[in-house]
C-alpha cells in the first residue's frame, strides 16, 4: 500500500492567493483527517470525515478555510484568500476507524501523510 | 486550549543515557497513544495504552498509563541517535479525534 498520498509537497505563495491541498487516504478507510502543524500551536485538528461526511469541522481557523470530499479516495483543503498566518505543515491522516481497529486486534492508530509545507509570503 | 502538556519541551542528552518524557492533562481519555515524528515526515505511532495504571514496553521504550488515565509517560534505556525526533502524546476522548500535546523535541548527541 502506498500510504496516505498529498500533493504538492512544498507550496509558496503570495498572500490573497488560493492555496488547494489535495490528500489520497489508505483505500478501504473510513475516516479523513485534516491537522496543521506549528512551532506555536502543535497539531491542531482542523476537520475530519466519515464516509466522505464532515464531522466536525470545530478546528477550522475561520471562513477562509474549506474542505471537502468528494469521494472515498479524494479530499481537499483549499485556502481563500490565504494568509502569511496561515504558514505551516498541513497534514492528512486516514484511518479505519478507532473501534474498527479495536474490534479486529489492530493498533488504534491514524495514517498520517508527508504532510504539505505551506509558506504564505 | 492544549488539554496536554508535554515536558520537557526540548531535551539534548548523550548517547547512552537514559530520559524520561511526561505527558499531562487534567482531563480523563479512554486511551493514549505516543508518536514519534522525524523531520520531513508525518507522526507514526509507537504504543497505546488504555487501562490506567497499563505499562507497555517496546525495546527500549517504556510507556505508562497513570492510574488515572489523566497522564503518561515515556521512558528511554540507554538513548541511541536513531530515537532523535519529535514524541508527540495524543489522548482519545471516546470518539474519533485524538487531542495531541505539545510535544517533546528529543536530540540524542552520539
Amino acid at each position: 500500500d502506498a500510504g496516505v498520498i498529498q500533493s504538492p509537497r512544498h507550496e509558496v505563495t503570495e498572500m490573497g492567493q488560493e492555496v488547494t491541498l489535495r490528500c489520497k487516504p489508505i483505500s478501504g478507510h473510513d475516516y479523513l483527517f485534516w491537522y496543521r502543524q506549528t512551532m506555536m500551536r502543535g497539531l491542531e485538528l482542523l476537520i475530519y470525515f466519515n464516509n466522505n461526511v464532515p464531522i466536525d469541522d470545530s478546528g477550522m481557523p475561520e471562513d477562509r478555510f474549506s474542505a471537502k470530499m468528494p469521494n472515498a479516495s479524494f479530499s481537499t483543503l483549499k485556502i481563500q484568500p490565504s494568509e502569511p498566518r496561515d504558514s505551516a505543515v498541513y497534514f492528512c491522516a486516514s484511518s479505519p476507524g478507532l473501534r474498527a481497529n479495536r474490534l479486529a486486534g489492530r493498533e488504534e492508530t491514524q495514517y498520517f501523510g508527508p504532510g504539505t509545507r505551506l509558506l504564505v509570503l | 486550549t492544549q488539554l496536554l502538556e508535554q515536558s520537557p519541551q526540548f531535551l539534548s542528552i548523550q548517547e547512552g543515557e537514559n530520559l524520561t518524557v511526561y505527558c499531562n492533562s487534567s482531563s480523563v481519555f479512554s486511551s493514549l497513544q505516543w508518536y514519534r515524528q522525524e523531520p520531513g515526515e508525518g507522526p507514526v505511532l509507537l504504543v497505546t495504552v488504555v487501562t490506567g495504571g497499563e505499562v507497555k514496553k517496546l525495546k527500549r521504550l517504556t510507556f505508562q498509563f497513570g492510574d488515572a488515565r489523566k497522564d503518561s509517560s515515556l521512558h528511554i534505556t540507554a538513548a541511541q541517535p536513531g530515537d532523535t525526533g519529535l514524541y508527540l502524546c495524543a489522548g482519545v476522548l471516546g470518539n474519533e479525534k485524538l487531542t495531541f500535546g505539545t510535544g517533546t523535541r528529543l536530540t540524542i548527541i552520539p
